[in-house]
C-alpha cells in the first residue's frame, strides 16, 4: 500500500526566507514522489519528480527535493521564498511506474512581504 | 500541446438533482482519471480508465456516481442524486504511460445546495 503524510498543514514564512515543507511515505514498492503546486483557483501543477534516478531532485521555480529511503522522506525546499510561491502543496506518491497517484493532505504555505 | 479540458468549470445545483462533467484528455493519453477535491483535502481517485476500461473504481460511491468513456477518448462523470457531501472539485487527469505524462485539467467545481 502507498501513502503520504504531510507533516505541517500550514507553514508560513516571509519573503526572502528558506522554504521547508515535509513529507513521508509509505509504499511497498519502489516509489516515485512527486510535488504539486495548487494556487488558489488553478489546476494542479507539477513541481517536479523523483523516480529512481538522482535522489537529489530539482523542479521548477527554483524548488527542489531529496528522496531519502533510510528516512522515507521527500522534503520540498527553496533557498529563498517569493511572494508567487504562496500556494498549497501536495505530496504524492505512486508505485514506481504505476499511474495511480496517492495525495497527502497538502500544506499550505503563506509567505508575508 | 494542449491540455486536459474540463467543462463546466463551476456548478451549483440543489441536492437531489443529478449533474455530469466532461473530460476530454490530451490526445494520444491511453490513461483518464478522475479525482474527488473536498475543500480542505488533497484529491482522492474516484475512476481510472484504460482505453474504453474501468481498471479501478474502488471509490466511486456506485449508488449515485457513474462515469463512462465510451470511444476510448473523453469521458463523463454523473451524480444522480446529488448530496450536500458531494460539493467538491472534481479534476480529471490524463497520462500517456504510467506516471509519465500525467496532467491534470483546471477542474470543475461543484457546489450542492
Amino acid at each position: 500500500a502507498q501513502s503520504v503524510t504531510q507533516l505541517d498543514s500550514h507553514v508560513s514564512v516571509s519573503e526572502g526566507t528558506p522554504v521547508l515543507l515535509r513529507c513521508n511515505y509509505s509504499s511497498s514498492y519502489s516509489p516515485s514522489l512527486f510535488w504539486y503546486v495548487q494556487h488558489p483557483n488553478k489546476g494542479l501543477q507539477l513541481l517536479l519528480k523523483y523516480t529512481s534516478a538522482a535522489t537529489l531532485v530539482k523542479g521548477i521555480n527554483g524548488f527542489e527535493a531529496e528522496f531519502k529511503k533510510s528516512e522515507t522522506s521527500f522534503h520540498l525546499t527553496k533557498p529563498s521564498a517569493h511572494m508567487s510561491d504562496a500556494a498549497e502543496y501536495f505530496c504524492v506518491v505512486s508505485r514506481y511506474n504505476f499511474n495511480k497517484f496517492y495525495f497527502g493532505s497538502g500544506t499550505k504555505l503563506n509567505v508575508k512581504p | 500541446e494542449a491540455g486536459v479540458a474540463q467543462s463546466p468549470r463551476y456548478k451549483i445545483i440543489e441536492k437531489r438533482q443529478s449533474v455530469a462533467f466532461w473530460c476530454n484528455p490530451i490526445s494520444g493519453h491511453a490513461t483518464l482519471y478522475w479525482y474527488q477535491q473536498i475543500l480542505g483535502q488533497g484529491p482522492k481517485l474516484l475512476i481510472q480508465f484504460q482505453n474504453n476500461g474501468v481498471v479501478d473504481d474502488s471509490q466511486l460511491p456506485k449508488d449515485r456516481f457513474s462515469a463512462e468513456r465510451l470511444k476510448g477518448v473523453d469521458s463523463t462523470l454523473k451524480i444522480q442524486p446529488a448530496k450536500l457531501e458531494d460539493s467538491a472539485v472534481y479534476l480529471c487527469a490524463s497520462s500517456f504511460q504510467g506516471a509519465e505524462g500525467y496532467t491534470f485539467g483546471s477542474g470543475t467545481r461543484l457546489t450542492v445546495v
